[in-house]
């Protein structure tokens, strides 16, 4: 009973490098959702897809891009690495009925130095 | 844009006491979700309680119940007989019904329990 799993859960980038942070779920959601939690903070949304072939910027897209051409999976790409985007990050999904919860994976530790 | 507002960064609560985390937010809708979140150090966010603005009827489950004030636009959470393993940090949450269904985080409280 997988759900949300995220891999790697820990990484050091150095700046300028580039790399993808994977998600994939198994419970067959329609909607999944990349969050960037700062330390002290609350998460922040950073893009968000509906379904497969359909994505959307959320709060803070710059940096990042992402892609969804399958249900299961929504990666999420760092371009060109900068301090900054050193965070926690989470991938979450949802069922398709609006009175359902986010599950969320287990989250990606990133450091950019 | 909706927002979300905790107040208190940091809380105690004495072990089998009853605590009291704040939240409000910020919208002009007529239809949306609350939730709170619970994240342990171990970084998972877990769910703990999610309230209709439909409902009138406050949500409870078990230990946790919500005071939803939605003319104030206030969702407090209330932890009954605390334990040790309720130390966390926690997160109010808001979903709106438009597209996407995002959630809006509050910026956590963290709450110590002492034994």
């Amino acid at each position: 009973n997988a759900g949300v799993t995220q891999t790697p859960k820990f990484r050091i980038l150095k700046i300028g490098q580039s790399m993808t942070l994977q998600c994939t779920q198994d419970m067959n959601h329609n909607y999944m959702y990349w969050y960037r939690q700062d330390p002290g903070m609350g998460l922040k949304l950073i893009y968000y897809s509906v379904g497969a072939g359909i994505t959307d910027k959320g709060e803070v897209p710059n940096g990042y891009n992402v892609s969804r051409s399958t249900t299961e999976d929504f990666p999420l790409r760092l371009e060109l690495a900068a301090p900054s985007q050193t965070s926690v990050y989470f991938c979450a999904t949802r069922q398709g009925y609006s009175n359902q919860p986010q599950h969320f994976g287990d989250g990606t530790r990133l450091s950019i130095l | 844009a909706q927002t979300v507002t905790q107040s208190q960064p940091e809380m105690s609560v004495q072990e089998a006491e009853t605590v009291t985390l704040s939240c409000t937010y910020d919208t002009s809708e007529s239809d949306y979700y609350l939730f709170w979140y619970k994240q342990p150090p171990s970084r998972q966010m877990i769910l703990v309680i999610r309230q209709e603005a439909y409902k009138q009827q406050n949500a409870t489950e078990n230990r946790f119940s919500v005071n939803f004030q939605k003319a104030a636009k206030s969702f407090s959470l209330k932890i009954s007989d605390s334990q040790l393993g309720d130390a966390a940090m926690y997160f109010c949450a808001y979903r709106s019904l438009e597209y996407g269904n995002k959630l809006v985080f509050g910026a956590g409280t963290i709450l110590r329990v002492k034994s």
